[in-house]
């Protein structure tokens, strides 16, 4: 039933590891996004893809790679994991010329 | 370049009080739409209003009512009699309407709100 879905809710690891978060829609849309929401609640925008390609890449790290194997999922997959990673990272979907931009629940990650 | 401007960090109220949120925003844009939504101490981000600029009537949703003046480039939110259930960060965010811009969300840093009984 939940319209933007992301997993896990909650990542732990150790620095330098690698890791991935997955999101998926339900909605039909063809737009998904990852916003960052740093210690201080700032959301900002790190990639957009609509119909699996890449629109918008906000400078974020090349160890942030986003994967959309299809308009329904868009995951991101973070290699050699720094501290300074430690954030909410959320997954939204929209249709381009839509109401607006629903969000996953997101994803709480921690590196030690 | 778009920005959105949150100033006040955190307000603090006493339940049944009614609380304003600011909002102002920039914008070269003449077409774009403007955002509130809620971040409960849960995490999830739950859409509350979207207002296109073209449309300047202001809007009421049972406790919450939106004021959008766009000659002070505003989009002002109220809550009334406020609840406990109220307190959470509330984000104000703009969008352009330009097909370029692909539905990206511009937030503002957000308020804090903080409700006790």
């Amino acid at each position: 039933d939940t319209a933007v879905s992301q997993t896990p809710k909650y990542l732990v690891t150790q620095m330098g590891n690698d890791k991935s978060i997955k999101c998926e829609q339900n909605l039909g849309h063809d737009t998904m996004y990852w916003y960052k929401q740093d210690s201080k609640k700032f959301l900002k925008i790190m990639f957009s893809y609509n119909n699996k390609e890449l629109i918008i890449n906000e400078t974020v790290p090349n160890r942030f790679s986003p994967k959309s194997p299809d308009k329904a999922h868009l995951n991101l997959h973070i290699n050699s994991l720094e501290l300074g990673d430690s954030a909410v990272y959320f997954c939204a979907s929209s249709q381009v010329t839509g109401r607006g931009l629903f969000f996953g629940s997101g994803t709480q990650l921690s590196v030690l | 370049a778009q920005k959105v401007t949150q100033a006040q960090t955190e307000i603090s109220v006493v339940e049944k009080e009614d609380v304003t949120l600011d909002c102002v925003y920039e914008t070269r844009d003449t077409t774009y739409y403007l955002f509130w939504y809620k971040q409960p101490p849960s995490g999830e981000l739950v859409f509350l209003i979207r207002r296109n600029s073209f449309d300047e009537q202001n809007e009421i949703s049972g406790r919450y009512s939106w004021n959008f003046q766009k000659s002070t480039s505003s989009f002002n939110f109220t809550i009334t009699a406020s609840q406990v259930v109220d307190s959470a960060v509330y984000f104000c965010a703009l969008r352009s309407a330009s097909t370029d811009s692909w539905g990206k969300l511009q937030f503002g840093a957000g308020t804090q709100v903080v409700v006790t009984p």
